[in-house]
């Protein structure tokens, strides 16, 4: 699977927009992007994923820019339950990927009250 | 629908002894892969199970071995401990095998003195 690249941590306030960015310049055009967060003392939970056309969910929202070097994970609405781990990964084919999941270091993001 | 559920959540064990953890996955869920998390190395693929059989394998010392049940539940089986082996396994289930999300469990903690 391709590299992705994603800051080690962010910060934000309570009730704001969260602009999670992550590079991943090698992408192949059969990779999907997909987001997963990690909440303290949990497992990994599943956010979102994408192919080429920006997704949105009840959780989240993805952007992926034109030439799918870089994308986006938007948090409309920053809660302090969202503080978490979030890891950009990328998959080939929806159902591809013969080594599971590829962990990178994630984005530690820290909501402030 | 239950959620992936994951025994024990804590172990401890000692050097050279050996340990079975078990995960039952989401019902309907054919596929179970499980992960080791440290906080050196992240969270590693060991391998996946789908109808009985490991299909994938990570980079991982023969000493950890799993299998699958026809119920879809899986253990893993780590041989020999050492003190490196100490770490949060986690176990993911999806639908199909490399399927594009996948529903990880709350994790077992391994402590090995």
């Amino acid at each position: 699977d391709a590299k992705t690249t994603q800051p080690n941590s962010m910060e934000s306030n309570e009730e704001e927009p969260v602009h999670l960015p992550c590079n991943h310049s090698t992408i192949s055009g059969t990779d999907y992007i997909h987001w997963y967060r990690q909440l303290p003392s949990q497992g990994p939970e599943y956010v979102i994923h994408g192919l080429t056309s920006n997704v949105n969910n009840r959780m989240a929202s993805l952007a992926i820019a034109e030439d799918r070097k870089s994308s986006t994970l938007i948090l409309h609405r920053a809660t302090l339950r969202d503080a978490a781990v979030y890891y950009c990964i990328l998959r080939d084919y929806p159902g591809g990927g013969a080594d599971g999941l590829t962990f990178g270091k994630g984005t530690h993001l820290i909501i402030q009250p | 629908k239950a959620g992936v559920t994951q025994t024990p959540r804590y172990l401890i064990k000692t050097r050279g002894q050996q340990v079975t953890l078990s995960c039952s996955p989401i019902s309907g869920h054919r596929s179970v892969s499980w992960y080791q998390q440290t906080p050196g190395q992240g969270l590693q693929f060991l391998f996946e199970y789908f109808s009985e059989t490991q299909r994938n394998k990570g980079n991982f010392p023969g000493r950890f071995s799993g299998r699958q049940f026809s119920n879809s539940r899986s253990e893993m089986n780590v041989s020999t401990l050492e003190l490196g082996d100490s770490a949060l396994y986690l176990c993911a289930s999806s639908l199909e095998i490399g399927g594009d999300t996948q529903y990880f469990g709350p994790g077992t903690r391994l402590t090995v003195l």
